[in-house]
């Protein structure tokens, strides 16, 4: 099966600007995640949907970022208006559900903001 | 809040010899799960190896195997027959359910040929 799909792979974009990072979980996933992960550190949750159901969102910054999962489906997160500080990967991560624990992560968007 | 600790920033081994990574978790919880993930630079996540807390027995995967200490809340990862193919960042992650994964700091690993 294919695996959690994550685009675009690299995004330099100047201060101020918007940017969006798309996922698409693996089929039949119904809880997907969205992480922030800065260099040399471990990744941290930004928001957790089940199905199109953010369950969790409290380490999400709601003054500049925010996220859809509009079908159950896909998911993409956005930031308006990126800050340099924004730099950083955000890895976007699939499970089946509740009952089952392990998640799958896709490659990541690093994002540069010059 | 649960809180995952890597203690060893970096840790480096010859090739084919045995290496372990340290994890401490704190946690007030009974059932949980615990994991090592190894993200190499292409950046992606990989599962190494799992461990349900309500299981005594250490989980094993091939030359991956963790030492599981849950009173002490150890959760330590031995890699044995090390390979250059096993250079690579270690997250130690632990989580409840449905809950969302908490993850360590991070080792990175350096295999010496």
């Amino acid at each position: 099966e294919a695996g959690v799909v994550q685009s675009p792979r690299y995004k330099i974009i100047e201060k101020k600007q918007p940017v969006a990072f798309w996922c698409n979980p693996i089929s039949g996933h119904n809880t997907l995640y969205w992480y922030l992960q800065n260099l040399g550190q471990g990744p941290e949750l930004l928001i957790r949907y089940e199905n199109e159901e953010a369950v969790d969102d409290s380490q999400l910054p709601k003054d500049r970022f925010s996220a859809e999962r509009l079908k159950g489906v896909d998911s993409t997160l956005k930031i308006q208006p990126a800050e340099l500080g924004d730099s950083a990967v955000y890895l976007c991560a699939s499970s089946r559900g509740q009952l089952n624990t392990e998640a799958f992560f896709g490659q990541g968007t690093r994002l540069t903001v010059v | 809040a649960q809180t995952v600790t890597q203690s060893q920033p970096e840790m480096s081994v010859q090739e084919a010899e045995t290496v372990t990574l340290s994890c401490t978790y704190d946690t007030s919880e009974s059932d949980y799960y615990l994991f090592w993930y190894k993200q190499p630079p292409s950046r992606q996540m990989i599962l190494v190896i799992r461990q349900e807390a309500y299981k005594q027995q250490n989980a094993t995967e091939n030359r991956f195997s963790v030492n599981f200490q849950k009173a002490a809340k150890s959760f330590s990862l031995k890699i044995s027959d090390s390979q250059l193919g096993d250079a690579a960042m270690y997250f130690c992650a632990y989580k409840e359910g449905a809950q969302k994964l908490v993850f360590g700091q991070g080792t990175r690993l350096t295999i010496n040929p």
